[in-house]
């Protein structure tokens, strides 16, 4: 069974620019997250999604966004990047379960480094 | 906001020394759930405790859930070169509540270095 995939793994991009990240889940898994990890800050909570669905975002600005397809694929993209944006993003897929949040799968992530 | 406090930070031991970290929560868990990040890695799940003084091992590897389901420790024994790594908690907050947030919020992480 394949694992998460994410693309690309490192991309480095300048202030002011944008940049799109993708994510494809395991097959059969319909919930999808993201997070971004640096030294500082650690694991923290972007978003997540279901059936093409934002259940839940954690305290981003606006400038993240993202959006799940119908094959449950997802992209996640940053306008108007900032130095403080690089960090590694990394996606999770999870089956979803009724009564626990479920163990989440995740991907190598994406490096980016805002220059 | 609300948080998972965990400690150590980091840990250095010499190899067949044990280590243990732990992670607390100012709030009742519905459970917790542990992984591990070896450097330059991503996070792998090792294992999600769900009841009050849960106790489940894995080979070297005790995980331990508070009776007041607010702690959890992770206790290595003779700890390994294959050991090191980053060794995360993480819960969903506002799961006891009824209402899932559909969302971890994980520790900072105990970052063990195995001296051989």
């Amino acid at each position: 069974k394949a694992g998460v995939t994410q693309t690309p793994r490192y991309l480095i991009k300048t202030r002011g620019q944008q940049v799109t990240l993708s994510c494809s889940p395991i097959s059969g898994h319909r919930s999808v997250s993201w997070y971004q990890q640096t030294p500082g800050q650690g694991l923290q909570f972007l978003f997540e999604y279901f059936s093409e669905t934002q259940r839940n975002k954690g305290n981003f600005p606006g400038r993240f966004s993202g959006r799940q397809f119908s094959n449950s694929r997802s992209e996640m993209n940053v306008s108007t990047l900032e130095l403080g944006d690089s960090a590694l993003y990394l996606c999770a897929s999870s089956l979803v379960q009724r009564t626990n949040t479920g163990e989440l799968f995740f991907g190598e992530g994406s490096r980016l480094t805002v220059l | 906001g609300q948080q998972v406090m965990q400690i150590p930070q980091y840990q250095h031991v010499q190899e067949g020394e044990d280590f243990t970290t732990y992670c607390n929560s100012s709030t009742t868990l519905s459970n917790i759930q542990w992984y591990k990040q070896r450097p330059g890695g991503h996070p792998v799940f090792l294992i999600q405790l769900v009841k009050s003084g849960e106790v489940k091992k894995q080979k070297r590897l005790t995980f331990q859930f508070g009776e007041a389901k607010k702690n959890s420790s992770l206790h290595i024994t003779a700890t390994q070169t294959t050991d090191v790594g980053t060794y995360f908690c993480a819960a969903d907050l506002n799961r006891y509540s009824g209402a899932g947030s559909y969302q971890l919020t994980f520790g900072k992480g105990t970052k063990l270095s195995v001296i051989p």
